[in-house]
């Protein structure tokens, strides 16, 4: 079974500058979330999916960060535009739908550097 | 928001049992405790679960007193390759205000 994959593994950008993150979750997990680490800091919960419906997005910095899964596969997490705080390492994360006691069963991607020079 | 507390570090030899307690004063009725272990440039791998009481799978046990104040991920006979960091997590509902990895505990396998 495939694990959660996520592209790219390593960005570069500038400041002000646009990028787009895409995550795609284990087969039949309906569950997605992201998560990030800036520099220094503890992983940070962003939001969360249920299929095609944001569930909690009480994570997200700001309006700069937009998520999406349309259809309810993979994700997209973009920012637009990029400031230096955000750099850090993005996890996707996908748990199979939910069931009493697994919801932090997840499943996590490797990650996506993100540097904001 | 059920916070946990964690030895930052832990080192531990070839062949014993390494135990990682984490305290959650404030846990909750339907609060689940969950560890994960993580690897540099990895993500987080999910560990183990549990509720109450003990809770063993082919990795690692966990042990939950009767208050669940607290847990001890046990781990029999580490090998070098279990030096990871490893994160105890409370909570039930994702959100911004129930799921806190915390700094984690990082464990160094010594040959």
């Amino acid at each position: 079974e495939a694990g959660v994959t996520q592209f790219p593994s390593h960005s570069v950008i500038e400041k002000g500058q646009t990028v787009t993150l895409r995550c795609d979750p284990i087969s039949g997990h309906d569950n997605l979330y992201w998560y990030r680490r800036v520099m220094g800091k503890e992983i940070k919960f962003l939001l969360h999916f249920v299929k095609e419906s944001k569930q909690d997005e009480s994570g997200m910095p700001n309006n700069r960060f937009l998520a999406e899964r349309t259809g309810g596969t993979y994700s997209t997490l973009k920012v637009q535009p990029a400031e230096l705080e955000d750099s850090g390492v993005y996890f996707c994360a996908s748990s199979h739908p939910s069931l009493a006691g697994t919801t932090y069963e997840q499943y996590f991607g490797p990650g996506t550097r993100l540097t904001v020079t | 928001l059920a916070k946990t507390t964690q030895p930052i570090s832990m080192d531990s030899y070839e062949g014993q049992e390494v135990n990682i307690t984490c305290s959650h004063n404030n846990i909750a009725t339907n609060d689940y405790i969950t560890w994960y272990q993580q690897f540099p440039s990895q993500g987080p791998r999910f560990i183990i679960q549990g509720y109450k009481t003990k809770v063993t799978n082919e990795v690692a046990s966990l042990f939950i007193p009767a208050d669940r104040k607290s847990s001890t991920l046990s781990l029999p006979r580490v090998s070098l390759s279990d030096t990871a960091v490893y994160y105890c997590l409370v909570g039930f509902q994702t959100g911004a205000n129930n799921l806190f990895f915390g700094t984690g505990t990082r464990l160094t396998v010594i040959p």
